[in-house]
């Protein structure tokens, strides 16, 4: 597709569960990005994808956070037993010549 | 730790006025600088960047962003602002290095209310 594409746009679940969201990057980016934004916060970086090379985890907030990418296509950001303080935009960023290209997101609302 | 400082949370100007949006950034060595914005409804989209070469960048819809080096700083200017300019502004610094990964260091964004 033209640009970053992310779903579902809005994710409403009740705490305890698990919640998958999906990003497809821009065709032919190798990096991809996760971040977190939370209502009149910045960006919270969460993990990072280049290529085949391991990912970067490091912003990761607790071990129910997890990402997956196949090769350089999708990924998903899984978040296991959703807490109240998940609720937040989710952001990806597909990447080239390092500058990041964002989708629309998506907002996770935990009740 | 690496942080990227915006001065100003809120601003409202009336349209024709002049713009400075403050960005600072705690970081010795080597960055790519970034001005993104996003108008109402809208996804992040890159309004300006800086990687090298003249300080003074040209971006879209008129804005410009000057990198001062000895300052750490980014500003972002407009000299006239039009009620389109509403949106939220962020500043992003890509710190070079090793384990830098390329990552993105966001401000918290700056809220401009353009009144027509």
């Amino acid at each position: 597709g033209a640009g970053v594409s992310q779903s579902p746009s809005n994710k409403v679940t009740e705490k305890g569960k698990d919640v998958e969201l999906r990003c497809d990057p821009i065709s032919g980016h190798t990096a991809l990005y996760w971040y977190r934004q939370r209502l009149g916060q910045g960006l919270e970086f969460l993990i990072y994808f280049q290529g085949n090379s391991a990912p970067d985890k490091s912003g990761l907030p607790s071990d129910r956070f997890s990402a997956e990418r196949t090769g350089e296509s999708v990924s998903t950001l899984t978040i296991q037993r959703t807490q109240q303080e998940d609720s937040a935009v989710y952001l990806c960023a597909s990447s080239a010549q390092n500058i990041q290209y964002f989708g629309a997101g998506t907002r996770l609302s935990v009740l | 730790a690496q942080s990227v400082s915006q001065h100003n949370h809120h601003v409202i100007l009336s349209e024709a006025a002049s713009l400075e949006l403050g960005c600072n950034y705690s970081y010795g060595g080597t960055v790519n600088l970034f001005w993104y914005v996003q108008y109402p409804g809208q996804h992040l989209q890159l309004l300006l960047k800086y990687f090298s070469g003249d300080p003074l960048v040209k971006g879209i819809k008129g804005f410009e962003a000057e990198f001062i080096k000895s300052k750490f700083s980014f500003n972002l200017r407009k000299p006239s602002v039009q009620w389109s300019d509403t949106a939220e502004y962020f500043c992003a610094v890509s710190p070079w290095g090793a384990g830098n990964n390329r990552k993105l260091i966001w401000g918290l964004g700056t809220s401009l209310a353009v009144n027509p």
